[in-house]
């Protein structure tokens, strides 16, 4: 059975950082292109970064692009979001994807101060 | 970026009748291998996302066939046949033609 699970969400106040992992399991992760995406409170999706199964290529939402990094470690089944400079509108739960077939139940961020 | 648009529904759709959601790309999904490259999400109440379609019409794995996808270049409907109470919820298109991948508003599907 497929699991991604996310961690590392809290309170924090805007221009601190933050980094959530996500651990997989049940299938190859090496092989797969990992997603970050979100869902700002009684919001819509909005997709903000994917890195290729071998970390060769990273894409990123133009909000998040030069303040949130993706990484991914193969041999830990574990990807990574690095987010910086916070702000308010980055409030949200944040769901790590596997090619958009399997998501976790997601991991709530909340900047304020 | 692609701008994707989606339509409302005449909510509440009574159980048993159909429903059919729209969505339209700012620009054709088509990608240079001929595939058209346009997602269908539900999110039920309190939970995560599921991918119902991809490639327009194609059903992912254990989604039932009364979801069928359809559609070309910058027009797309998911069509919900004989909805039932577990269809509810918001349905989202997604373009994964090009980055930044972008989703639409979402559509709210109420069953009465």
């Amino acid at each position: 059975e497929v699991q991604l699970v996310e961690s590392g969400g809290g309170l924090v106040k805007p221009g601190s950082s933050l980094k959530l992992s996500c651990v997989a399991s049940g299938f190859t992760f090496s092989s797969y292109g990992m997603h970050w995406i979100r869902q700002a409170p009684k919001k819509g999706l909005e997709w903000i970064a994917l890195i290729y199964y071998d970390s060769s290529n990273k894409y990123y939402a133009d909000s998040v692009k030069g303040r949130f990094t993706i990484s991914r470690d193969n041999s830990k089944n574990t990807l990574y979001l690095e987010m910086n400079s916070l702000r308010s509108e980055d409030t949200a739960m944040y769901y790590c994807a596997n090619a958009f077939t399997d998501w976790g139940q997601g991991v709530m961020v909340t900047v304020s101060s | 970026d692609i701008v994707m648009t989606q339509g409302a529904l005449p909510n509440p759709v009574p159980s048993g009748e159909s429903a059919s959601i729209t969505c339209r790309s700012s620009k054709s999904l088509v990608y240079k291998d001929g595939k058209t490259y346009l997602n269908w999400f539900l999110q039920r109440p309190g939970q995560s996302p599921q991918l119902l379609t991809y490639w327009t019409s194609t059903r992912a794995s254990g989604v039932s066939e009364r979801f069928s996808g359809s559609g070309s270049g910058t027009y797309f409907t998911l069509k919900i046949s004989r909805v039932r109470a577990e269809d509810a919820g918001v349905y989202y298109c997604q373009q994964v033609r090009e980055y930044p991948l972008t989703f639409g508003s979402g559509t709210k599907l109420e069953i009465k």
